[in-house]
């Protein structure tokens, strides 16, 4: 099973529409993580948690909002979705003894 | 400048010789530094990770930190094919009281057999 699911994995939606993504993970990391990626932009970050309640905006969090329901969830909305969000994204959850991140499988966005 | 940057490539190596990938940085205070590979279509997942100056090697993989000159390398030894990959060097920050993580915009490496 992986550390870290996303859920949909891919998603076409028209421009308006609420969207969320959600992920989860299984091995109790503290800290999570949303990031996009776009080619020739790398990853870029959303927004970020250290813990339940701990929310923290990222370098391009206009038009996203998240919330961290439980340790294992993380879930990213964006609440009017637009064609310049379509994107790759990321969910990631870090080790805090090693710093490594476990990255989710993607889900792929398209919106219209 | 960018915080993190990377040769976008694409670097091209013969299949068994040595595949060097270079990531220069901004800020003096960066401390962790990771190597992630990403194939095409996937996640990307931790090749190495480094922490002080000098070199560190994990089977074929070296990881090599200058913090003096802001650079951190990896270099893969022997090439397979099989490390045709984008990869993708990141390190983190001090960021008022907590720690911010940052990527590269990532090499794509071909290696060709």
């Amino acid at each position: 099973d992986a550390d870290v699911t996303q859920t949909p994995r891919n998603r076409i939606t028209k421009t308006g529409k609420r969207i969320m993504l959600e992920c989860s993970q299984t091995k109790g990391h503290d800290r999570m993580y949303w990031y996009r990626q776009d080619p020739g932009l790398g990853l870029r970050l959303i927004y970020y948690s250290f813990d339940v309640k701990d929310i923290n905006k990222g370098e391009i969090s206009d038009g996203y909002s998240v919330s961290r329901q439980a340790q294992a969830k993380f879930s990213l909305s964006l609440e009017s979705a637009i064609p310049n969000q379509t994107a790759l994204y990321f969910c990631a959850a870090r080790a805090t003894n090693t710093g490594e991140l476990f990255f989710g499988e993607g889900s792929r966005l398209t919106v219209l | 400048q960018k915080e993190v940057e990377q040769n976008s490539g694409p670097l091209s190596v013969p299949e068994g010789a040595i595949a060097s990938l270079n990531c220069t940085y901004s800020d003096r205070v960066s401390q962790s530094f990771f190597w992630y590979r990403q194939y095409s279509g996937k996640s990307p997942e931790l090749i190495m990770s480094i922490y002080s100056n000098g070199d560190k090697e994990d089977g074929r993989f070296t990881a090599q930190l200058n913090k003096a000159s802001q650079y951190v390398s990896l270099l893969i030894r022997d090439s397979q094919p099989s490390d045709s990959a984008t990869y993708l060097c990141a390190l983190t920050q001090p960021d008022f009281g907590n720690e911010k993580l940052t990527f590269g915009t990532g090499t794509r490496l071909t290696i060709i057999p």
